[in-house]
């Protein structure tokens, strides 16, 4: 059964540095077309698309957080790293991972069940 | 930066037909996708590539797009398909990055 579970820390403070790792199994990111993906919601928001790491190791970012994200794969370890720089109090919210299942355009198919990270001092 | 807008919310009696939109600039060159997120849950996909059900999701729910439009319909809402549903594409610049919806409320009752 295919999981991803997200781990990191639920609390930072302000201009600190997050890293958030997400471990999955029974799928493997040297599947052609497979990817994993980062995606946040602050509390009682929308969801935001933050970040792409596809098995080939292209990446891709938001365009409006790009200068802070860094997404990094282990395939070997199964899991993928996200980094943001200098958090803020709108940096507030529940961080997702996604196994992405596609080429350039794809789809979102297995989630995990999110970690909420808060920022404040 | 590319945008996706839905209406914020949506409201049916059951056994109504619901639908949600979706606009965006790009949706006639690209797909969009739909999630559903229940309360405390992490979202699901209900729509692939615009039209196209993942198994699994029951045939009441369907997908179209039409110029910069596309339209999520829930035919016969059940009081179990109350949630917020976002949809999501790429943009077709050179970020290829992806973008979801503001989400729509969807009240059945």
């Amino acid at each position: 059964q295919i999981t991803l579970k997200e781990s990191g820390p639920t609390l930072v403070k302000p201009t600190q540095n997050l890293t958030l790792t997400c471990t999955f199994s029974w799928f493997s990111l040297t599947t052609i077309g497979l990817g994993v993906a980062w995606i946040r919601q602050p509390p009682g928001k929308a969801l935001e698309w933050l970040a792409l790491i596809y098995w080939d190791d292209d990446k891709r970012y938001s365009p409006s957080l790009k200068r802070r994200l860094t997404i990094t794969k282990a395939t070997s370890e199964n899991l993928v790293v996200l980094t943001v720089t200098n958090m803020d109090p709108a940096d507030t919210g529940t961080y997702y991972c996604a196994r992405f299942n596609g080429d350039y355009e794809g789809f979102y198919d297995y989630w995990g069940q999110g970690t909420l990270v808060t920022v404040s001092s | 930066s590319y945008e996706l807008t839905q209406p914020p919310s949506v409201s049916v009696s059951p056994g109504q037909t619901a639908r949600i939109t979706c606009s965006g600039d790009a949706l006639p060159k690209q797909y969009a996708y739909w999630y559903q997120q229940k309360s405390g849950q992490a979202p699901g996909l209900v729509i692939y590539e615009d039209t196209k059900r993942p198994s699994g999701i029951p045939e009441r729910f369907s997908g179209s797009s039409s110029g910069t439009t596309a339209t999520l319909t829930i035919t016969g809402a059940q009081v179990e398909d109350e949630a917020d549903y976002y949809c999501y594409s790429t943009d077709s610049s050179g970020h290829h990055s992806g973008v979801f919806g503001g989400g729509t409320k969807l009240t059945v009752l």
